[in-house]
C-alpha cells in the first residue's frame, strides 16, 4: 500500500492563480481531511468528507472548495488565490472512528 | 465537538521520562483520546490512544483519568528524536476532529 499520496510537493502561486492539490489513498478509508498548516502554527481543519458524494465544511473553509467522486481521491481546489493562502497542506485519511490517521507528507504552497 | 487544552511548550532531560498533560473536560463518553506527534514539516504520526483504560505500547503509555476528562502521554526514555510537537485529540464520531496547537517537547542533552 502506498497510503496516501499528495502531488505536488512544493507549488509556487501567483496571486489570482487557481490550482488543485491532489490527494489519493489506498486503504480503502471512509473519512478523508484536509489540513493546514501555518508557521510555527498547529493544524486547522479545512474540509472533510465521510464518504464519496459527501463532503463538509472544517474550521477554515473559505477560499477552497472540494469534491469526493470516489473513495480514493479527494482533491482540495484554491479558487483565486491569496498570500493567506501559504501554507503546507496535509490530507489525511481513516476508517470510521476508533482507527488511526494516516497522513500525506504535504504540499508546500507559496503564494507570491 | 470535544476540544482538547495542552500547554504550548515543555522540556525534558535526554534519558528522562516526558510527562504530556491534555485536558478534554468536555469529553463523550464514546469518544477516544489520541496522541500524535509532528517531526519538523513532516505529517503527524501516530503514537497510541484509549477509551478508558490505560495503554502502553511500544513508543508510549497512555493515561486517563477515571473520569475522562484529562489524560496524560508518558515517553518512558526520552531521546532527541523525541523532540516534536505532540498532539492531543478526541475523536469526535462525526468525523469533524480537529488538532489545535499542540505541545513543543524539547528534549535537551
Amino acid at each position: 500500500n502506498a497510503g496516501v499520496t499528495q502531488t505536488p510537493k512544493f507549488r509556487i502561486l501567483k496571486i489570482g492563480q487557481s490550482m488543485t492539490l491532489q490527494c489519493a489513498q489506498d486503504m480503502n478509508h471512509n473519512y478523508m481531511y484536509w489540513y493546514r498548516q501555518d508557521p510555527g502554527m498547529g493544524l486547522k481543519l479545512i474540509y472533510y468528507s465521510v464518504g464519496a458524494g459527501i463532503t463538509d465544511k472544517g474550521e477554515v473553509p473559505n477560499g477552497y472548495n472540494v469534491s469526493r467522486s470516489t473513495t480514493e481521491d479527494f482533491p482540495l481546489r484554491l479558487e483565486l488565490a491569496a498570500p493567506s493562502q501559504t501554507s503546507v497542506y496535509f490530507c489525511a485519511s481513516t476508517l470510521p472512528p476508533g482507527t488511526t490517521f494516516s497522513f500525506g507528507s504535504g504540499t508546500r504552497l507559496t503564494v507570491v | 465537538d470535544a476540544k482538547t487544552t495542552q500547554p504550548p511548550s515543555m522540556d525534558c532531560a535526554e534519558g528522562r521520562a516526558a510527562n504530556l498533560p491534555c485536558n478534554h473536560s468536555t469529553i463523550s463518553g464514546n469518544e477516544y483520546v489520541y496522541w500524535y506527534r509532528q517531526i519538523h514539516s513532516q505529517g503527524p504520526q501516530y503514537i497510541i490512544h484509549g477509551l478508558k483504560n490505560n495503554e502502553t505500547n511500544e513508543m508510549a503509555s497512555l493515561i486517563i483519568t477515571e473520569d475522562r476528562k484529562s489524560s496524560t502521554l508518558i515517553l518512558p526514555h526520552a531521546t532527541l528524536r523525541d523532540t516534536a510537537v505532540y498532539y492531543c485529540i478526541v475523536d469526535t464520531n462525526a468525523g469533524k476532529s480537529t488538532f489545535g496547537d499542540g505541545t513543543t517537547l524539547t528534549v535537551k542533552p
